[in-house]
């Protein structure tokens, strides 16, 4: 059973301060996707990684950047956090590109 | 990249009746069509795919349809119950490893 598990489920964070997300998955997994949902937006892409220290930009990088320096681990980081990156942030992984995501429990985060 | 547009954005049957969501996409290469279902605090799953090499796949009470000369597929629900309420999204891959997304339709299946 593929398990993906996010650092956190609630966060709360300050206007300009650093952020970092994590996201782990036991499934030896090749690709890891960051999202955030926005109701009426659904998901949209940020960055995503098809190896160990690649990554590629999604529709929505500004602002974030991420590090995967081993398979099973993919973070996101708000260099500096403003309000409105105050959003839901789910994690995925897949092993191919056309295969099954399979998404984290989500962080909601909130920057005030 | 691609674009992909989801309709309705909200969707409301009675239990029993059939419910059908549609979504277009603008990429041409786009080969692999995922639906993912996600409840109410909970994270989105796959409930069915479909990739361009056919053109309809059922799997129980639901079904997609694939028109690849019109650029749009359609999730099929039949007999719905109580439990299909949820937020559905479409999603198209085009460049082998991102999905893009529609924006979601929310289904209500009332008793």
């Amino acid at each position: 059973d593929v398990k993906v598990t996010q650092s956190s489920r609630y966060l709360v964070k300050r206007t300009g301060e650093k952020v970092f997300l994590e996201c782990v998955q036991d499934m030896d997994h090749e690709n890891m996707f960051w999202y955030r949902q926005d109701p009426g937006l659904g998901l949209r892409l940020i960055y995503f990684s098809y190896d160990v220290k690649m990554k590629e930009k999604g529709d929505i990088p500004e602002g974030y950047s991420v590090s995967r320096e081993k398979k099973e681990r993919f973070s996101l980081i708000l260099e500096s956090a403003s309000t409105n990156q105050t959003s839901m942030y789910l994690c995925a992984s897949s092993f191919g590109g056309r295969d099954e995501q399979y998404f984290g429990p989500g962080t909601r985060l909130t920057v005030t | 990249g691609e674009n992909v547009e989801q309709h309705p954005s909200t969707l409301s049957v009675q239990e029993g009746d059939s419910a059908v969501i549609k979504c277009t996409y603008s990429d041409s290469a786009s080969n692999y069509f995922p639906w993912y279902k996600q409840e109410l605090g909970k994270r989105p799953q796959l409930i069915i795919d479909i990739r361009s090499n056919v053109g309809e796949k059922k799997d129980q009470r639901i079904a997609v349809t694939l028109n690849k000369t019109a650029k749009h597929f359609s999730l099929h629900i039949t007999e719905t119950q109580p439990e299909d309420s949820a937020v559905y999204f479409c999603a198209a891959s085009s460049s082998g490893y991102a999905l893009n997304f529609g924006k979601g339709t929310s289904l209500l299946v009332t008793p």
